[in-house]
């Protein structure tokens, strides 16, 4: 089955560490997003990517950083630098049919993150 | 800054009634509109998509698109406890930033037995 693969699913990290979380998909889709979700709050964007070896800000991309060396890949690292990084992480892909794409995102499953 | 509002809720429904969620957004360039349902603790799971004015159904569903009002709705008809769920409106930017959704914070429903 195709899908979305986010990797761990609860992850707890001490104060000042960078960790990385892993997003994998096997639908073939070009672009990938990382969002989080904060209680009571909508998704804000981070990062997202519409080609290997690309991508680009979203609105809350302090803190954090992205590699795109494969297409199916796109791994987000929460550095020490982010200063409220306890939140619910969700990884997205879509196709990416240029300009004009109307495409829906379709989600992983999330990791939850605690910072102490 | 681009900006999708919903009320929050929490909107109450017994089972068997038509749930009504609203959502208005500020992008007038917006072609691209999304319903999805998340349950306490999961991701959003894509329920609806609308990309021309008027109604959509599908099952129990139905989307409505009113562009020059900026605002689309969904309607859950034979409302069942399994609904109870946040629900997100989602909309593509215009222009050069429509492969970016905006969500907005969402409203949970709950239906009741």
């Amino acid at each position: 089955d195709g899908g979305i693969t986010q990797s761990p699913k609860y992850l707890f990290r001490k104060e000042g560490q960078n960790v990385t979380l892993s997003c994998e998909q096997n639908l073939n889709h070009d672009a990938m997003y990382w969002y989080r979700q904060d209680p009571g709050q909508g998704l804000r964007l981070i990062y997202y990517s519409q080609i290997v070896n690309d991508f680009q800000k979203g609105d809350i991309a302090e803190g954090y950083s992205v590699s795109r060396e494969k297409k199916e890949s796109f791994p987000l690292t929460v550095t020490s630098a982010q200063k409220n990084p306890t939140a619910f992480y969700l990884c997205a892909s879509s196709p990416y049919l240029g300009q004009s794409s109307n495409s829906p995102l379709h989600f992983g499953n999330g990791t939850r993150l605690t910072v102490t | 800054q681009k900006e999708v509002e919903q009320n929050s809720g929490p909107l109450s429904v017994p089972e068997g009634a038509i749930a009504s969620l609203n959502c208005t957004y500020s992008d007038r360039g917006s072609q691209s509109f999304f319903w999805y349902r998340q349950y306490s603790g999961k991701s959003p799971e894509l329920i609806m998509s609308i990309y021309s004015n008027g109604d959509k159904e599908d099952g129990r569903f139905t989307a409505q698109l009113n562009k020059a009002s900026q605002y689309v709705s969904l309607l859950i008809r034979d409302s069942q406890p399994s609904d109870s769920a946040t629900y997100l409106c989602a909309v593509n930017g215009g222009g050069g930033s429509n492969y970016k959704l905006t969500f907005g914070k969402g409203t949970l429903l709950t239906v009741n037995p």
